[in-house]
């Protein structure tokens, strides 16, 4: 079974710009999370999709916004970069998301291998 | 503040010395604690789900075990492969949603 991809791997953008970012999930998973890892805040949540709709979202500007599409592929956008925004972004899929999910019931995360953004 | 903690930042260990990764929450309605392995320019790759205070999961060296405060990550005789960042995280209701909330990992370097 096909993990998660994310495409692209690497990216490098000005400030100012804006990027997007594509997740595809594994097969038959219909929720997807988006994470930030920085070395100084760790891993911090962005927000979750699950069936197309924002289910979650974490206190991140109104610049990162994201979608989730019928066949459960994201994608991430962030708009007017900033040097902080310089980042590993991650994906990660399960079956169930947040709200569904309970006390024996999988809510499994399984991450893609990230893109690397340098904002410069 | 509903906080995951991990301890210690960094841990070096000569091969084959087993210890402990500790990961302390305080988090209320507390759903799942999952703990992952992260190797250097990688996503995290899933490990364990632990749910009940008492429940135990086991994985060829790697053991993890939960408390209701707690959860502690066993690495009996280890090898150089296992040198990765160890992370956990807690699913758990944080202003009004279920979350997952990570801690900021145990960098665990095995000497041969």
């Amino acid at each position: 079974k096909a993990g998660v991809t994310q495409t692209p791997r690497y990216l490098i953008k000005t400030r100012g710009q804006q990027v997007t970012l594509s997740c595809s999930p594994i097969s038959g998973h219909r929720s997807v999370s988006w994470y930030q890892q920085t070395p100084g805040q760790g891993l911090q949540f962005l927000f979750e999709y699950f069936s197309e709709t924002q289910r979650n979202k974490g206190n991140f500007p109104g610049r990162f916004s994201g979608r989730q599409f019928s066949n459960s592929r994201s994608e991430m956008n962030v708009s007017t970069l900033e040097l902080g925004d310089s980042a590993l972004y991650l994906c990660a899929s399960s079956l169930l998301y947040s709200g569904t999910s309970g006390r024996g019931s999988s809510y499994e995360q399984y991450f893609g291998p990230g893109t690397r953004l340098t904002v410069t | 503040e509903d906080q995951v903690t991990q301890s210690p930042e960094a841990l070096r260990l000569q091969e084959g010395e087993s210890s402990s990764l500790n990961c302390s929450y305080t988090v209320s309605g507390l759903r799942g604690l999952f703990w992952y392995r992260q190797d250097p320019g990688k996503g995290p790759e899933f490990l364990f789900t632990l749910y009940s205070a008492g429940e135990e999961k086991e994985k060829e060296r790697l053991k993890a075990t939960l408390t209701k405060k707690e959860s502690f990550l066993h690495i009996t005789a280890p090898k150089p492969e296992d040198s990765a960042t160890y992370l956990c995280a807690v699913q758990a209701r944080i202003q009004g949603a279920q979350k997952l909330v990570f801690g900021q990992g145990t960098r665990l370097t095995i000497n041969p």
